[in-house]
């Protein structure tokens, strides 16, 4: 099976500018998860989709938004970026059938200039 | 809310002697899971081992062992015969029920040939 695939691996954009980052999980994966990785603050939870459906939020601003299709490919959206949004975006999957253990992707480098 | 304590920020071993990172976490259930990712310089959160709650046996995978203390809330990981392949950054991770995975700050490992 292939992994969790992510793109783009680097983005570099400018304060004020919109992202929209890709995550495909497993197949046969229907929960991913969105994790913010930075050196300060560690692995923090964005948000996790499951069947279409957000299922679980952390405490993000509204500017962080997802969504996720029915192909169970999921879409991470920051808008207005911040220079404080620089960071490594993870996303995992999951198949909720089993124990449950998230497999990730390589994430994706954002920075803001 | 559940949390995860990794209280070493930065620990250091010699090739092929043994080292145990720290992992202790907070929690009001009966039935969960623990896991300890890897985290190389590529940025791939690896899975290495993972724990059910309601086993008492201690997870082995190959050289990386846990000694799981359910009473204490402690799940520390040791790795026997370290390899210059283990230098990473070491994630322990609880979940639970429909929760998402709930990440320790991490354990920067080095080894030193």
């Amino acid at each position: 099976k292939a992994g969790v695939t992510q793109t783009p691996r680097y983005l570099i954009k400018t304060r004020g500018q919109q992202v929209t980052l890709s995550c495909s999980p497993i197949s046969g994966h229907r929960s991913v998860s969105w994790y913010q990785q930075t050196p300060g603050q560690g692995l923090q939870f964005l948000f996790e989709y499951f069947s279409e459906t957000q299922r679980n939020k952390g405490n993000f601003p509204g500017r962080f938004s997802g969504r996720q299709f029915s192909n169970s490919r999921s879409e991470m959206n920051v808008s207005t970026l911040e220079l404080g949004d620089s960071a490594l975006y993870l996303c995992a999957s999951r198949d909720l059938t089993g124990i449950a253990e998230a497999f990730f992707g390589q994430g994706t480098r954002l920075t803001v200039v | 809310a559940q949390t995860v304590t990794q209280s070493q920020p930065e620990m250091s071993v010699q090739e092929a002697e043994t080292v145990t990172l720290s992992c202790t976490y907070d929690t009001s259930e009966s039935d969960y899971y623990l896991f300890w990712y890897k985290q190389p310089p590529s940025r791939q959160m690896i899975l290495v081992i993972r724990q059910e709650a309601y086993k008492q046996q201690n997870a082995t995978e190959n050289r990386f062992s846990v000694n799981f203390q359910k009473a204490a809330k402690s799940f520390s990981l040791k790795i026997s015969d370290s390899q210059l392949g283990d230098a990473a950054m070491y994630f322990c991770a609880y979940h639970s029920g429909n929760t998402p995975l709930v990440f320790g700050k991490g354990t920067r490992l080095s080894v030193i040939a």
